[in-house]
């Protein structure tokens, strides 16, 4: 199985700054990556696909890089609607396995 | 546009099975593109995927899982299900069922989740 690492395991940020998690793979997975944001009491929803594609209707403020086996999830000028957990999934093979998640807190 | 939604006990005994049910609309399980699957996260923690089937049958298993889950597709083409025996307090989570590509493999779809609780 693939193991994927996500760092920081939580931040506290403030409106408008900017917040970069970053997601390990333990072997190289190309770009076969994907980042979700989930918010308290509703199911996660995907952001980023294939390391950097943008899901339809993700604000331009999402932002993802990486290949091989180090990735980033990039948030410019945080809004109070960013608040949640974000969580990668390497999409690479079965079977499919996520990071531990990165909580993004109000400072 | 696709809904998907989980209909099944919020409650199971230790050592009984779990039995879930998805309910697809807006879209088809028959696509060739899609796979259909089961993801759980117990409160407060991390997703786990469970496991895929596609409409022909194929299924995929997480390891975590294997020895004790089924995931089948209703033949109306319209439902597909999730059993998973002899549960523990362990399997106590939210289980979402959900969607993703055959050759993308990320997840664009997902029920609410449904909240199962194992407890005598």
């Amino acid at each position: 199985d693939i193991q994927m690492t996500q760092s920081p395991s939580s931040v506290s940020a403030s409106v408008g700054d900017r917040v970069t998690i970053t997601c390990r793979a333990s072997q190289a997975i190309s770009r076969w990556l994907a980042w979700y944001q989930q918010t308290p009491g509703k199911a996660p929803k995907v952001l980023i696909y294939t390391a950097s594609t943008s899901e339809s209707g993700v604000p331009s403020r999402f932002s993802g890089s990486g290949s091989g086996t180090d990735f980033t999830l990039t948030i410019s000028n945080l809004q109070p609607e960013d608040f949640g957990t974000y969580f990668c999934q390497q999409t690479s093979s079965f079977p499919l396995t996520f990071g531990g998640g990165t909580k993004v807190e109000i400072k | 546009q696709l809904h998907l939604q989980e209909s099944g006990p919020g409650l199971v005994k230790p050592s009984e099975t779990l039995s879930l049910t998805c309910t697809v609309s807006g879209g088809s399980i028959s696509s060739s593109i899609y796979y259909w699957g089961w993801m759980r996260q117990a409160p407060g923690k991390g997703l786990e995927w469970i496991g895929s089937i596609r409409y022909t049958g194929t299924t995929y298993y997480s390891p975590s899982f294997e020895s004790r889950v089924t995931i089948s597709v209703d033949p109306s083409r319209t439902r597909f299900s999730l059993s998973l025996t002899s549960v523990t307090a362990a399997d106590t989570a939210y289980y979402y069922c959900l969607r993703h590509g055959s050759g993308a493999l990320h997840f664009d779809s997902w029920g609410h989740g449904t909240l199962v609780a194992v407890s005598s």
